[in-house]
């Protein structure tokens, strides 16, 4: 286990097209998280899990977001109808509950919304 | 309201200069703090905390309560210093990160 992945590492798409974004965390870790970061800006916190289970979404997530954790191991974040404000780096991270401060990122995914 | 806030964006120091980066926190309660860093081109990754009360790097950082605080601090800045430095609180009781904005530090040789 090399640490957390993320795939596609860049993605570039049409205004109002969909896309899916994939994190594989570190193995033995039950939380994984999902962070939006913009330039000039620190990551802004999108969603999280424990397990399968999404314990929190954050107001900046709209309708057009979802993700999911089907099997409590790697997760995916779907953006539906893209638009030009999606474009930024979407970053994964996984912890362990106990030391949910303790996080381990992946390389992200930069989206350009064209 | 919950708030974190890095006064400066950037910061520049010679190398062997003295370093610190400031973090300031609205929080009620008992955070947990942590301190993130970002080298060019790396992941995102965890600098230090203030549990553990350790030195990383011959980084320190001291959460003072009064004050609300949790600046980062080194006495000789090194060239491989020069990154993206974010502070990051967790509530107490709660387990979501809020990042500041990040200072960027860089150290001129």
């Amino acid at each position: 286990d090399t640490g957390v992945s993320q795939d596609p590492r860049h993605k570039i798409t049409k205004r109002g097209q969909n896309v899916t974004f994939r994190c594989d965390p570190i193995s033995e870790h039950n939380r994984l998280y999902w962070y939006r970061q913009t330039l000039g800006q620190g990551p802004e916190f999108l969603t999280y899990f424990q397990n399968e289970a999404q314990l929190e979404k954050s107001r900046l997530l709209s309708d057009r977001f979802s993700a999911e954790r089907p099997k409590g191991s790697f997760s995916t974040l779907e953006i539906q109808r893209t638009e030009q404000g999606d474009s930024a780096m979407y970053l994964c991270a996984s912890s362990l509950s106990e030391t949910s401060g303790t996080q381990y990122f992946g390389p992200g995914t930069r989206l350009t919304v064209l | 309201a919950q708030r974190v806030t890095q006064p400066e964006k950037l910061l520049s120091v010679f190398k062997g200069a003295p370093v610190e980066l400031k973090c300031n926190y609205s929080y009620s309660g008992s955070p947990e703090l942590f301190w993130y860093v970002q080298y060019s081109r790396q992941r995102l990754q965890l600098l230090l905390r203030h549990i553990s009360r350790e030195s990383i790097k011959g980084f320190t950082a001291d959460l003072n309560k009064g004050e609300t605080s949790f600046h980062l601090k080194k006495p000789f800045a090194q060239e491989e210093d020069s990154a993206m430095y974010y502070c990051a609180p967790i509530p107490e009781g709660y387990q979501k990160v809020t990042f500041g904005t990040g200072t960027k530090l860089q150290v001129i040789p």
